[in-house]
């Protein structure tokens, strides 16, 4: 069966990095785009980044461009996102989640799969 | 960016009444929308794709309409399961962006 599980959430300083990690398991993880949502304690929840199958094609939410990266490593069905220069405002659960589609916009689905969450907490 | 107002924020019903859920785009998405139900302490779950089609699992009480920018998610006759978070979302150009919510509660 499909799995994505989240790992590498803490508590860190503002300014400072986190990496998460996501590993997939039960599908060809090399086949799909993969995303990172997020949602802040209490609020909706929020697009953060994506991945092409092939990691050629990343896109990012405004509010982490040049903060934070995308990554993956198909050899080892694992997903990253590493957080740079980390601010109050990036404290939330962080979500990886499937796309079924091959190109990701415009795209007819949703996310079918998604994992647990990792909370992030930025503060001092 | 696309912005995607959901209504109402909240709606209090009874187990066995009808749910309508409004989600209205700033500009045309055609059918690229998607439905999400959340509930306390998990993941999103994918109900509804391509604006009207029902994911894999997901029961026939569940039904989405609409394109363009103004979409609807009507739940036929809820059940207690159903009280939760649902929220839209676009992929119809970057940022993909989703809906504020709408909380779904037990009157």
């Amino acid at each position: 069966q499909v799995q994505l599980v989240e790992s590498g959430g803490g508590v860190v300083q503002p300014g400072r990095s986190l990496r998460l990690s996501c590993a997939a398991s039960g599908f060809t993880f090399s086949s799909y785009a993969m995303h990172w949502v997020r949602q802040a304690p209490g609020k909706g929840l929020e697009w953060v980044t994506v991945i092409s199958y092939d990691g050629s094609n990343k896109y990012y939410a405004d509010s982490v461009k040049g903060r934070f990266t995308i990554s993956r490593d198909n050899s080892k069905n694992t997903l990253y996102l590493q957080m740079n220069s980390l601010r109050a405002e990036d404290t939330a659960v962080y979500y990886c989640a499937r796309d079924p589609n091959i190109v990701v916009v415009p795209a007819a689905s949703g996310y079918d799969y998604w994992g647990q969450g990792t909370l992030v907490t930025v503060s001092s | 960016e696309i912005v995607l107002a959901q209504s109402p924020a909240t709606l209090s019903l009874s187990p066995g009444e009808r749910a309508t859920l409004s989600c209205r785009a700033s500009q045309s998405v055609g059918s690229y929308l998607a439905w999400y139900q959340q509930k306390p302490g998990q993941a999103p779950r994918l109900l509804i794709y391509d604006a009207s089609n029902r994911a894999t699992g997901i029961p026939a009480r569940f039904s989405g309409s609409g394109s363009g920018t103004d979409f609807t998610l009507t739940i036929s006759s809820l059940e207690p399961e159903d009280f939760a978070v649902y929220y839209c979302q676009q992929r119809s150009d970057w940022p993909l962006t989703f809906g504020q919510g709408t909380k779904v509660e037990i009157k």
